[in-house]
C-alpha cells in the first residue's frame, strides 16, 4: 500500500531562517504527492502536488518541494519562514489500492519563532 | 476563491444518536470526498463519491455511514448510531476530476463529539 512518512512530530524555527519538513513516501508505481497545510480552526489547505516533470515543485505563500527518487523523499521548503507559517503540515500520497484516495502522514507540527 | 464549506463546525451527539454532516463542494466539481481525523491520529479516507454513487469506501466506512447528495450543492455523510469511537474531525473535500493528478480540496471541517 501506499505511505508516506513524517518522522518528526514538530518543527522548530526562528523567523527568517529557512523551514525544511521532511516526508518519505513508498509507493509502488509511480508517486503522486501532495503537500497540504492545516491552519487552526480551517481545513487542509492545498500546497502544492508533484506529478511529474521537474523535481523542485512551487507551490503557494513561497513553499516549495524537492521529489528526490533516489531517496524516497518529498520535503516541504521555504527559504525564509515567517511567523504566520505556524501551522500543522501534512504530506499525502495518492493510495493507487483504490481509484482516488489519499494516504496522508502524520502531519508536522510547525513553529516558526519571532 | 471557491471553497468548500461545512456545516456545523462542531456536533455534540449521545451515543446512538443520528447525525448528518453537511457540505457544500466546491460548485464545478465532480468528484467528492470524505475524510476524518481522530484526535492525534492521521487523516483516514471514509469515501468517494462520483455521478451519484459510491466509487470507493474504505473499511472504516461501515453500513452505519452513509453518503447522498440530496440536491445539486449538498453533500452529506449520516452517521446511523454513533459510537464513542465515532468522535474525530469530519472533512470534506472536492476535485474536478478523479484521476491521480487531480487535486483534492479541503473544506475546514466539522468536529464530531459523541458522548
Amino acid at each position: 500500500a501506499q505511505s508516506v512518512a513524517q518522522p518528526e512530530d514538530q518543527v522548530n524555527v526562528a523567523e527568517g531562517n529557512p523551514l525544511t519538513v521532511k516526508c518519505t513516501y513508498s509507493v509502488s508505481g509511480n508517486p503522486y504527492l501532495f503537500w497540504y497545510v492545516q491552519y487552526p480552526n480551517r481545513g487542509l489547505q492545498f500546497l502544492l502536488k508533484y506529478i511529474t516533470g521537474d523535481n523542485l515543485v512551487k507551490g503557494s505563500y513561497g513553499f516549495e518541494a524537492e521529489f528526490n527518487k533516489s531517496q524516497t523523499s518529498f520535503h516541504l521548503k521555504k527559504p525564509s519562514a515567517l511567523v504566520s507559517d505556524s501551522a500543522l503540515y501534512f504530506c499525502a500520497v495518492r493510495d493507487l489500492r483504490g481509484n482516488n484516495r489519499l494516504a496522508f502522514g502524520k502531519g508536522n507540527q510547525v513553529v516558526v519563532i519571532p | 476563491e471557491p471553497e468548500v464549506t461545512q456545516t456545523p463546525s462542531h456536533q455534540v451527539t449521545q451515543m446512538g444518536q443520528e447525525v448528518i454532516l453537511r457540505c457544500v463542494p466546491i460548485s464545478n466539481h465532480l468528484y467528492f470526498y470524505w475524510y476524518r481525523q481522530i484526535l492525534g491520529q492521521k487523516v483516514e479516507f471514509l469515501v468517494s463519491f462520483y455521478n451519484n454513487e459510491i466509487s470507493e469506501k474504505s473499511e472504516i466506512f461501515d453500513d452505519q455511514f452513509s453518503v447522498e447528495r440530496p440536491d445539486g450543492s449538498n453533500f452529506t455523510l449520516k452517521i446511523r448510531s454513533t459510537k464513542l469511537e465515532d468522535s474525530a474531525m469530519y472533512f470534506c473535500a472536492s476535485s474536478d476530476g478523479g484521476g491521480s493528478a487531480d487535486t483534492q480540496y479541503f473544506g475546514p471541517g466539522t468536529r464530531l463529539t459523541v458522548l
